[in-house]
């Protein structure tokens, strides 16, 4: 009965794959969002969609695209991956007029 | 721009003691909502405590509650008879009034709470 599901919830991988994390919400809500927690447990958006509409789009190198399906899912793929890309990503999604987010259990991705 | 900074980047308390978490934000947005998050080690992001710009009364929640000073634009999180399990990073973070927002957080404080 998860909330936001993010999988997986690990992922090691070598320079220069490609992979995706897919994040799925049972809430109901309308805005769905990836964030990355970089290393010293920094956070910040990345993107922002409203059902299934992109309306927040950060400074993310290209190599990073989002899909929504239905208001439902927020895919990330990951092209060409870099040690840089090495975060812990989190999926959340938001009830309108600051509710407040929920959030997924966060992907660790290693680039090795 | 909106920023959001927490001035202690550590922090310890004993057990069924109080401790003061502070959070500053600079904004020129007049209606917004600010919110405290939890993430211990097991990672998740757990909302702690949400409180309207327009609201004067300050939020609680049991343990939980804030200091909300808008001309200050101070925002800290009191924490009354800690528990170990409150040992966690907390963030503080910003949200400006709209359908869609984008939560802003601070650089987060790890709090120690010790036997």
């Amino acid at each position: 009965d998860t909330a936001v599901s993010q999988t997986p919830k690990y992922l090691v991988t070598q320079m220069g794959n490609d992979k995706s994390i897919k994040c799925e919400q049972n809430l109901g809500h309308d805005t769905m969002y990836w964030y990355k927690q970089d290393s010293k447990k920094f956070l910040k958006i990345m993107f922002s969609y409203n059902n299934k509409e992109l309306i927040i789009n950060e400074t993310v190198p290209n190599r990073f695209s989002p899909k929504s399906p239905d208001k439902a899912h927020l895919n990330l793929h990951i092209n060409s991956l870099e040690l840089g890309d090495s975060a812990v990503y989190f999926c959340a999604s938001s009830l309108p007029q600051g509710g407040g987010y929920t959030f997924g259990s966060g992907t660790r991705l290693t680039v090795v | 721009a909106q920023t959001v900074t927490q001035s202690q980047p550590e922090m310890s308390v004993q057990e069924a003691e109080t401790v003061t978490l502070s959070c500053t934000y600079d904004t020129s947005e007049n209606n917004y909502y600010l919110f405290w998050y939890k993430q211990p080690p097991s990672r998740q992001m757990i909302l702690v405590i949400r409180q309207e710009a327009y609201k004067q009364q300050n939020a609680t929640e049991n343990r939980f509650s804030v200091n909300f000073q808008k001309a200050a634009k101070s925002f800290s999180l009191k924490i009354s008879d800690s528990q170990l399990g409150d040992t966690a990073m907390y963030f503080c973070a910003f949200m400006i009034h709209r359908s869609q927002g984008n939560l802003i957080f601070g650089k987060g404080t790890k709090l120690s709470v010790k036997p």
